[in-house]
């Protein structure tokens, strides 16, 4: 079955400190792509990347990064020097082909508060 | 280009009423879906629709249904209303049908509150 674990319900950080935001992952499939999605309180869900199984490779962009790691199923996010604008809900998104259709499966999210 | 817009983006009814939600898709994108956030349950998929066809459905019961127009713009409409709906309802949307995995872009939501 397929399914997203965010362990981390909130984390709270001081700004400029890094976080990782943890996501684990469980599918049977071979072909499957990984998403990041920020949810600031204005409620809209921005993404952030998309990253398909075949893919290894660690991505960086500005201040975020992101570990996709197969021998153990996750897909970690990495804010570096934090600040207050990175404060919102992130989740992690599993998407994979089910029955000729996509099928989408989110975490719960993990609540990051950046304390100025 | 404008991104996803939803409308109304607050809303509030009693329960036994019914409620239209109204999406408009990034310009160019076929595929829009429907996902209803709560505190509780989180993000569920509720269904997509791509030309006009309503192509997946998560578990939802048959009071919420939903229909794509010519020109991608998607409605759903949740009837005979229940506390359990409040939530907010986001669309998304994907330029092909979501069999090839395009990257879904969400709107804003539409804040629906069941007195």
């Amino acid at each position: 079955a397929q399914k997203v674990t965010q362990a981390q319900t909130e984390i709270s950080v001081v700004e400029k400190e890094d976080v990782t935001l943890d996501c684990v992952y469980e599918t049977r499939d071979t072909t499957y792509y990984l998403f990041w999605y920020k949810q600031p309180p204005s409620g809209e869900l921005v993404f952030l990347i998309r990253r398909n199984s075949f893919d290894e490779q660690n991505e960086i962009s500005g201040r975020y990064s992101w570990n996709f790691q197969k021998s153990t199923s996750s897909f970690n996010f990495t804010i570096t020097a934090s600040q207050v604008v990175d404060s919102a809900v992130y989740f992690c998104a599993l998407s994979e082909a089910a029955g000729g259709y996509q099928k989408v499966t989110f975490g719960t999210g993990t609540k990051l508060q950046v304390i100025p | 280009k404008a991104g996803v817009t939803q409308t109304p983006r607050y809303l509030i009814k009693t329960r036994g009423q019914q409620v239209t939600l109204s999406c408009s898709p990034i310009s160019g994108h076929r595929s829009v879906s429907w996902y209803q956030q709560t505190p509780g349950q989180g993000l569920q998929f509720l269904f997509e629709y791509f030309s006009e066809t309503q192509r997946n459905k998560g578990n939802f019961p048959g009071r919420f249904s939903g229909r794509q127009f010519s020109n991608s713009r998607s409605e759903m409409n949740v009837s005979t209303l229940e506390l359990g709906d409040s939530a907010l309802y986001l669309c998304a949307s994907s330029l092909e049908q979501l069999a090839r995995t395009d990257t879904q872009y969400f709107g804003p939501g539409t804040r629906l509150t069941v007195l």
